[in-house]
């Protein structure tokens, strides 16, 4: 399978835990991004990397928030300290837009 | 007010009906206009993209634009059963974010 892949699935955490999400984007695509969506809403875009170089990050992407890319293939997100507003489903997404496309998400519960 | 205004529905059709999903939008520099289709606990899957205005067709999905109405939308026709999701439409200026709808969630009805 040459998609977008994304780990975990599904993450259930405690609040104040910490937690990483990976994705490993299509293999020729150097542009990776993350984007969160919670019940009833479209994604919401959260930062995007070229390669290694993460060029922009939205005000949703508070300082407990953070996303690597190191060498340019996979990425991480972090949340830390996480709260119960972080419940939502984290996309991660590859390729230039519009043709833009998505991973299967990363379910997280904050209980 | 939000960029990108979208119907939430839900819209319920019989099968065999043409479904017509609507978005507008607020950013005139938005460029490219896309459609995605959603299914639960899923990633979006892109549908059809267009650049600027006009038409576009594949297969049985149909996307206009009309950007000096800020106004965008995407047509079934036939609609099947399978065609139960949600839909979102999305917007980007360029290379960089894209903006989404809420996302219209379609039940077709056989």
């Amino acid at each position: 399978d040459t998609g977008v892949s994304q780990d975990p699935r599904h993450k259930i955490t405690k609040r104040g835990q910490n937690v990483t999400f990976r994705c490993d984007p299509i293999s020729e695509h150097n542009r990776l991004y993350w984007y969160r969506q919670t019940l009833g809403q479209g994604p919401e875009f959260l930062t995007y990397f070229q390669n290694e170089a993460q060029l922009e990050k939205s005000r949703l992407l508070s300082d407990r928030f953070s996303a690597e890319r190191p060498k340019g293939s996979f990425s991480t997100l972090e949340i830390q300290r996480t709260e119960q507003g972080d419940s939502a489903m984290y996309l991660c997404a590859s390729g230039l837009p519009p043709e833009q496309f998505f991973g299967p998400g990363t379910r997280l519960t904050v209980l | 007010q939000k960029e990108v205004e979208q119907d939430p529905g839900p819209l319920s059709v019989p099968e065999g009906a043409i479904v017509s999903l609507n978005c507008t939008y607020s950013n005139s520099a938005f460029q490219y206009f896309m459609w995605y289709r959603q299914y639960s606990r899923k990633g979006p899957e892109l549908l059809m993209y267009t650049y600027s205005s006009g038409n576009k067709e594949d297969g049985r999905f149909t996307a206009q634009v009309d950007k000096s109405s800020k106004y965008i939308s995407l047509f079934i026709r036939d609609s099947q059963p399978s065609d139960s999701a949600t839909y979102l439409c999305a917007m980007s200026g360029g290379y960089q974010k894209v903006t989404f709808g809420t996302g219209t969630k379609l039940q077709v009805i056989p």
